[in-house]
């Protein structure tokens, strides 16, 4: 299986500051035939269900504002928060859907400092 | 809009199964396949399997050791998962997702079960 690990596992950001999240996959979800890493980002605020925010590592879901972004290639990727807002408050998760068992890294914790 | 509404919170008791139901809306069920992932209490996602509405298809996590069946219904838009043989340890949030082996999008709101004697 492929673990998945993210760091840190909390952070306090003030608001308009820059959150950065990073997730370390165990082997490469590079597939070399597309050019495409299978991960995902997902965002899940307390009490809710998981929301997609970026897939394919870097490719922003409709409706997410562009304060989000994903970036990385092979066994690392960073999720960015440019300048945080009061209701980006969540727990942010990486996935990787190279193979199965598809895996999440153990999720970070955003909050505001 | 795109949704997916999952049947209500259970209770069980070990030893006992469970059948939750994901029914969807807004888009063509047959186009899209229906993941399923679970969250104890407190803690991270787990991918449980995936199942290919199309063509039945399905992809189980081992880690199920063949507790889980998977299930859709077409007439009715809906999709089942059952896990058999409950104990503590599946007491979790059940969540099912479009999606076939790519990323989960969108959620449903999720079905809370509780595995107590």
């Amino acid at each position: 299986d492929i673990v998945m690990t993210q760091s840190p596992d909390s952070l306090a950001v003030s608001l308009g500051e820059r959150a950065t999240i990073n997730c370390k996959s165990s082997q490469s979800v590079l597939y070399t035939s597309s050019n495409q890493n299978y991960l995902a980002w997902y965002q899940q605020k307390p009490g809710q269900p998981p929301k997609l925010l970026i897939y394919w590592a870097s490719t922003r879901e409709s409706g997410v504002p562009d304060r989000f972004s994903g970036s990385g290639s092979g066994t690392d990727f960073t999720l960015t928060i440019s300048s945080l807002q009061a209701e980006d408050v969540a727990v942010y998760y990486c996935q990787q859907y190279y193979s199965t068992p598809q895996t999440f890294g153990q999720g970070t914790k955003v909050e505001i400092k | 809009q795109v949704q997916l509404v999952q049947s209500g919170a259970e209770v069980k008791k070990p030893g006992a199964s469970v059948k939750v139901s994901c029914k969807a809306s807004g888009y063509s069920f047959t186009s899209y396949g229906i993941s399923w992932v679970r969250q104890a209490p407190g803690q991270g996602l787990e991918w449980m399997g995936w199942i290919s509405v199309n063509d039945g298809k399905k992809n189980y996590a081992d880690k199920l050791q063949g507790r889980a069946t998977m299930t859709t219904d077409t007439s009715t838009s809906t999709a089942y998962l059952e896990l058999r043989s409950l104990t503590s340890d599946d007491t979790a949030v059940y969540y099912c997702a479009r999606g076939e082996g790519g990323w989960c999008d969108p959620w449903g709101q999720g079905t809370l079960v509780t595995v107590s004697s």
